[in-house]
Protein backbone atom coordinates (compact mmCIF):
# COMPACT_ATOMS: atom_id res chain seq x y z
CA UNK A 1 0.00 0.00 0.00
CA UNK A 2 1.45 3.43 -1.10
CA UNK A 3 2.13 6.20 1.91
CA UNK A 4 0.24 8.28 1.04
CA UNK A 5 -2.99 7.43 -2.03
CA UNK A 6 -4.42 10.15 -4.70
CA UNK A 7 -6.94 10.18 -7.09
CA UNK A 8 -4.80 10.79 -10.39
CA UNK A 9 -7.34 12.22 -12.06
CA UNK A 10 -7.81 13.90 -14.23
CA UNK A 11 -10.93 16.05 -13.28
CA UNK A 12 -12.53 17.97 -15.48
CA UNK A 13 -14.21 20.99 -14.42
CA UNK A 14 -15.63 24.27 -16.02
CA UNK A 15 -14.80 27.52 -15.15
CA UNK A 16 -16.84 28.66 -11.67
CA UNK A 17 -17.33 24.55 -10.68
CA UNK A 18 -16.89 23.48 -7.43
CA UNK A 19 -14.32 20.64 -7.02
CA UNK A 20 -12.66 18.40 -4.60
CA UNK A 21 -9.98 16.35 -4.08
CA UNK A 22 -9.16 13.82 -1.59
CA UNK A 23 -6.13 11.92 -0.20
CA UNK A 24 -5.69 8.94 2.45
CA UNK A 25 -2.21 8.26 4.34
CA UNK A 26 -1.37 5.16 6.07
CA UNK A 27 0.91 5.95 8.17
CA UNK A 28 -1.32 6.67 11.91
CA UNK A 29 1.74 8.79 13.01
CA UNK A 30 2.01 11.03 10.40
CA UNK A 31 1.78 14.39 11.98
CA UNK A 32 1.81 17.54 9.42
CA UNK A 33 -0.14 17.51 6.43
CA UNK A 34 0.51 20.09 3.39
CA UNK A 35 -1.07 19.92 -0.16
CA UNK A 36 1.65 21.15 -3.03
CA UNK A 37 0.72 22.42 -6.61
CA UNK A 38 2.54 21.38 -9.55
CA UNK A 39 2.33 23.29 -12.92
CA UNK A 40 3.32 21.24 -16.14
CA UNK A 41 6.74 20.62 -16.06
CA UNK A 42 7.30 23.11 -13.32
CA UNK A 43 8.42 22.46 -9.54
CA UNK A 44 5.84 21.61 -6.88
CA UNK A 45 5.02 24.72 -4.67
CA UNK A 46 3.63 24.65 -1.19
CA UNK A 47 -0.02 25.95 -1.44
CA UNK A 48 -1.35 25.51 1.98
CA UNK A 49 -0.87 23.29 4.96
CA UNK A 50 -3.55 21.29 6.96
CA UNK A 51 -4.54 22.05 10.36
CA UNK A 52 -6.71 19.53 12.26
CA UNK A 53 -9.42 22.38 12.48
CA UNK A 54 -9.92 22.97 8.93
CA UNK A 55 -8.30 25.81 7.17
CA UNK A 56 -9.38 28.21 4.48
CA UNK A 57 -7.51 30.55 2.20
CA UNK A 58 -9.96 32.64 -0.36
CA UNK A 59 -11.42 29.95 -2.34
CA UNK A 60 -9.01 26.80 -0.98
CA UNK A 61 -10.12 25.00 2.02
CA UNK A 62 -8.59 22.09 3.28
CA UNK A 63 -9.44 19.72 5.95
CA UNK A 64 -7.82 17.04 7.46
CA UNK A 65 -9.78 13.65 9.59
CA UNK A 66 -6.94 12.16 11.78
CA UNK A 67 -9.30 9.44 12.74
CA UNK A 68 -9.66 7.96 9.08
CA UNK A 69 -6.74 9.12 8.02
CA UNK A 70 -7.96 11.16 5.02
CA UNK A 71 -7.09 14.70 3.92
CA UNK A 72 -9.06 16.83 1.28
CA UNK A 73 -8.77 20.23 -0.62
CA UNK A 74 -12.22 21.94 -1.88
CA UNK A 75 -11.80 24.97 -4.24
CA UNK A 76 -14.54 27.18 -4.81
CA UNK A 77 -15.35 29.12 -8.30
CA UNK A 78 -12.74 27.39 -9.96
CA UNK A 79 -10.45 29.77 -12.90
CA UNK A 80 -8.70 28.55 -15.89
CA UNK A 81 -5.34 29.16 -13.78
CA UNK A 82 -6.08 26.72 -11.00
CA UNK A 83 -5.31 23.63 -14.16
CA UNK A 84 -2.58 22.02 -12.04
CA UNK A 85 -1.70 18.75 -10.36
CA UNK A 86 -2.08 19.01 -6.88
CA UNK A 87 0.11 16.94 -4.48
CA UNK A 88 -1.18 15.37 -1.40
CA UNK A 89 2.40 15.61 1.14
CA UNK A 90 2.70 14.43 4.34
CA UNK A 91 5.23 14.66 6.81
CA UNK A 92 6.95 12.02 9.42
CA UNK A 93 9.13 12.84 12.40
CA UNK A 94 11.83 10.92 14.27
CA UNK A 95 15.01 12.28 15.71
CA UNK A 96 16.55 14.70 13.44
CA UNK A 97 14.10 13.49 10.42
CA UNK A 98 11.84 15.42 9.30
CA UNK A 99 10.56 13.61 5.60
CA UNK A 100 8.12 14.86 3.38
CA UNK A 101 6.34 11.93 1.68
CA UNK A 102 4.40 12.98 -1.48
CA UNK A 103 1.58 11.58 -3.17
CA UNK A 104 1.33 10.99 -6.77
CA UNK A 105 -0.79 14.02 -7.55
CA UNK A 106 -4.55 14.52 -8.80
CA UNK A 107 -4.59 16.30 -12.24
CA UNK A 108 -7.18 19.36 -12.66
CA UNK A 109 -8.03 20.60 -16.00
CA UNK A 110 -10.18 23.87 -15.68
CA UNK A 111 -12.51 24.34 -19.07
CA UNK A 112 -13.67 27.66 -20.45
CA UNK B 1 16.96 35.44 -9.67
CA UNK B 2 15.40 32.59 -8.71
CA UNK B 3 15.74 31.22 -4.95
CA UNK B 4 17.29 27.87 -5.88
CA UNK B 5 18.87 26.93 -8.97
CA UNK B 6 19.79 24.19 -10.84
CA UNK B 7 22.14 23.40 -13.41
CA UNK B 8 21.65 21.61 -16.05
CA UNK B 9 18.06 22.26 -17.18
CA UNK B 10 18.21 19.36 -19.59
CA UNK B 11 21.33 17.00 -20.30
CA UNK B 12 20.75 13.87 -22.27
CA UNK B 13 23.54 11.33 -21.72
CA UNK B 14 24.64 7.40 -22.48
CA UNK B 15 24.39 4.63 -20.02
CA UNK B 16 27.85 4.17 -18.44
CA UNK B 17 28.78 8.05 -18.59
CA UNK B 18 29.03 9.87 -14.77
CA UNK B 19 27.02 12.86 -14.77
CA UNK B 20 26.49 15.60 -11.81
CA UNK B 21 23.89 17.79 -11.26
CA UNK B 22 24.24 21.29 -9.31
CA UNK B 23 22.23 22.89 -6.81
CA UNK B 24 22.34 26.56 -5.65
CA UNK B 25 20.71 28.41 -3.25
CA UNK B 26 20.48 31.97 -1.62
CA UNK B 27 17.69 31.47 1.15
CA UNK B 28 20.50 30.92 3.59
CA UNK B 29 18.45 27.11 4.43
CA UNK B 30 20.63 24.57 6.73
CA UNK B 31 18.39 21.55 5.37
CA UNK B 32 18.63 20.91 1.08
CA UNK B 33 17.07 17.79 -0.45
CA UNK B 34 17.14 15.71 -3.76
CA UNK B 35 14.20 13.92 -5.62
CA UNK B 36 13.20 12.52 -8.57
CA UNK B 37 9.77 12.43 -9.88
CA UNK B 38 8.67 9.70 -12.26
CA UNK B 39 5.22 9.67 -14.18
CA UNK B 40 2.83 7.39 -11.33
CA UNK B 41 5.70 7.49 -8.83
CA UNK B 42 5.78 11.02 -7.59
CA UNK B 43 8.22 11.98 -5.72
CA UNK B 44 10.94 9.92 -3.94
CA UNK B 45 13.82 10.77 -1.76
CA UNK B 46 17.23 10.38 -2.92
CA UNK B 47 19.43 12.03 -0.14
CA UNK B 48 19.10 14.89 1.78
CA UNK B 49 21.66 16.79 4.29
CA UNK B 50 20.52 19.01 7.14
CA UNK B 51 23.71 21.23 7.52
CA UNK B 52 27.15 20.88 5.24
CA UNK B 53 28.60 18.03 7.72
CA UNK B 54 25.53 15.40 7.92
CA UNK B 55 24.07 13.62 4.60
CA UNK B 56 21.73 11.09 4.35
CA UNK B 57 20.06 8.47 2.03
CA UNK B 58 16.89 8.85 1.15
CA UNK B 59 14.90 5.82 0.11
CA UNK B 60 16.04 5.50 -3.37
CA UNK B 61 20.16 6.17 -2.92
CA UNK B 62 21.13 3.08 -5.02
CA UNK B 63 22.98 4.40 -7.80
CA UNK B 64 23.42 7.92 -6.78
CA UNK B 65 25.98 9.76 -4.29
CA UNK B 66 26.09 13.50 -3.43
CA UNK B 67 28.15 16.04 -2.13
CA UNK B 68 27.49 19.34 0.51
CA UNK B 69 30.21 21.65 -1.21
CA UNK B 70 28.91 24.43 1.24
CA UNK B 71 25.53 25.39 2.52
CA UNK B 72 24.35 26.97 -0.53
CA UNK B 73 25.46 23.69 -2.75
CA UNK B 74 24.13 20.33 -2.54
CA UNK B 75 25.27 18.49 -5.76
CA UNK B 76 24.16 15.01 -6.81
CA UNK B 77 26.13 12.64 -8.88
CA UNK B 78 25.50 9.71 -11.10
CA UNK B 79 28.66 7.60 -11.04
CA UNK B 80 27.52 5.27 -13.64
CA UNK B 81 24.06 6.15 -15.80
CA UNK B 82 21.79 3.83 -16.65
CA UNK B 83 18.33 3.94 -18.21
CA UNK B 84 15.77 3.78 -15.71
CA UNK B 85 17.56 6.88 -14.11
CA UNK B 86 15.92 8.99 -16.51
CA UNK B 87 13.70 11.16 -14.58
CA UNK B 88 12.84 14.41 -13.41
CA UNK B 89 14.76 15.54 -10.70
CA UNK B 90 14.52 18.15 -7.93
CA UNK B 91 16.73 20.03 -5.42
CA UNK B 92 14.76 21.34 -2.33
CA UNK B 93 15.82 24.00 0.76
CA UNK B 94 14.11 23.90 3.85
CA UNK B 95 14.55 25.79 7.05
CA UNK B 96 15.14 24.62 10.28
CA UNK B 97 12.87 27.24 12.20
CA UNK B 98 10.35 27.30 10.48
CA UNK B 99 7.93 25.18 12.25
CA UNK B 100 6.59 23.47 9.61
CA UNK B 101 8.97 21.03 6.91
CA UNK B 102 7.48 23.54 3.66
CA UNK B 103 10.30 22.76 0.84
CA UNK B 104 11.14 25.21 -1.54
CA UNK B 105 11.96 23.63 -5.01
CA UNK B 106 14.29 24.27 -7.84
CA UNK B 107 13.08 24.43 -11.51
CA UNK B 108 14.50 20.74 -11.47
CA UNK B 109 16.71 18.62 -14.47
CA UNK B 110 15.63 16.46 -17.01
CA UNK B 111 17.72 14.22 -17.44
CA UNK B 112 17.27 11.06 -20.14
CA UNK B 113 19.77 8.60 -19.94
CA UNK B 114 20.37 6.44 -23.74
Amino acid sequence: RKEVEQDPGPFNVPEGATVAFNCTYSNSASQSFFWYRQDCRKEPKLLMSVYSSGNEDGRFTAQLNRASQYISLLIRDSKLSDSATYLCVVTLYGGATNKLIFGTGTLLAVQP
Amino acid sequence: DADVTQTPRNRITKTGKRIMLECSQTKGHDRMYWYRQDPGLGLRLIYYSFDVKDINKGEISDGYSVSRQAQAKFSLSLESAIPNQTALYFCATSDVLAGYNEQFFGPGTRLTVL
